[in-house]
C-alpha cells in the first residue's frame, strides 16, 4: 500500500536553529513522485518541491534543502537558520501509478513547526 | 492574478442544506482536484477531473457531486449537509501532461472553510 509517514507531530525550535522534518514513504511503484507542501497559519497550501523517483540528487533552495534517499525510503526536509516565518504545518506527499495514478497525492499527517524568536 | 481561486472562503450553514463551492484556475492546467482537510489537518483527495472528465473518485458520500463545466472550473455541490462535512475544502490544479517539467505539481486554492451547524 502507498503510505507517507511523518512521525514528528510537532517540532519547536528557536530562531536560527536548523531543523529537519522527516518523511518516510512506502510504495510498490518503481516510478513515483514525492512532494513537500507548506501550510502557514493563514491556511493556504504552498507547493515547495516535487521530486521523481529517478532523481536522487539533493536539492537546495535558499535556506531549504531536501535529502532523498531511496535506500531508506525517505525524503527529508531541512530548514537552515530557521525564522519565525517558517512556522507552519509541513506536509510530505507521494503519488504513484499503482496508488491511483500520478495525479493522486497521498499526504502524510503533517509536521507542525513552531519557530520562536 | 490569483492562480487558483475558490468562493466562498467561509461557509456557515445548517444541517440538511445544500451548498456549492466554486473553483477557478487561470494557470491553463488541464487537471483539477478537490481535497478535504479535516480538523486534525489530515488532507485527502476527493475528486479529480482532467479536461472535464472524472479521473479520480474516492470513496465519498454521493451527497458530494463535482461538476466541471470547462477545464478551468471545478465546482463542488454538497446535498443534505451533515455535521461531519465540516472541514476545509481545497481546490487544486495541475498540468496533467506527463513529461512536462511541471507535470502533476498541484497548486492549491486558498480553501473554503465549511461549518455545518
Amino acid at each position: 500500500a502507498q503510505k507517507v509517514t511523518q512521525a514528528q507531530t510537532e517540532i519547536s525550535v528557536v530562531e536560527k536553529e536548523d531543523v529537519t522534518l522527516d518523511c518516510v514513504y512506502e510504495t510498490r511503484d518503481t516510478t513515483y513522485y514525492l512532494f513537500w507542501y507548506k501550510q502557514p497559519p493563514s491556511g493556504e497550501l504552498v507547493f515547495l518541491i516535487r521530486r521523481n523517483s529517478f532523481d536522487e540528487q539533493n536539492e537546495i533552495s535558499g535556506r531549504y534543502s531536501w535529502n532523498f534517499q531511496k535506500s531508506t525510503s525517505s525524503f527529508n526536509f531541512t530548514i537552515t537558520a530557521s525564522q519565525v516565518v517558517d512556522s507552519a504545518v509541513y506536509f510530505c506527499a507521494l503519488s504513484g501509478l499503482f496508488s491511483g495514478g500520478y495525479n493522486k497525492l497521498i499526504f502524510g499527517a503533517g509536521t507542525r513547526l513552531a519557530v520562536h524568536p | 492574478d490569483t492562480a487558483v481561486s475558490q468562493t466562498p472562503k467561509y461557509l456557515v450553514t445548517q444541517m440538511g442544506n445544500d451548498k456549492s463551492i466554486k473553483c477557478e484556475q487561470n494557470l491553463g492546467h488541464d487537471t483539477m482536484y478537490w481535497y478535504k482537510q479535516d480538523s486534525k489537518k489530515f488532507l485527502k483527495i476527493m475528486f479529480s477531473y482532467n479536461n472535464k472528465e472524472l479521473i479520480i473518485n474516492e470513496t465519498v458520500p454521493n451527497r458530494f457531486s463535482p461538476k466541471s463545466p470547462d477545464k478551468a472550473h471545478l465546482n463542488l455541490h454538497i446535498n443534505s449537509l451533515e455535521l461531519g462535512d465540516s472541514a476545509v475544502y481545497f481546490c487544486a490544479s495541475s498540468q496533467g501532461v506527463a513529461g512536462s517539467s511541471s507535470y502533476n505539481e498541484q497548486f492549491f486554492g486558498p480553501g473554503t472553510r465549511l461549518t455545518v451547524l
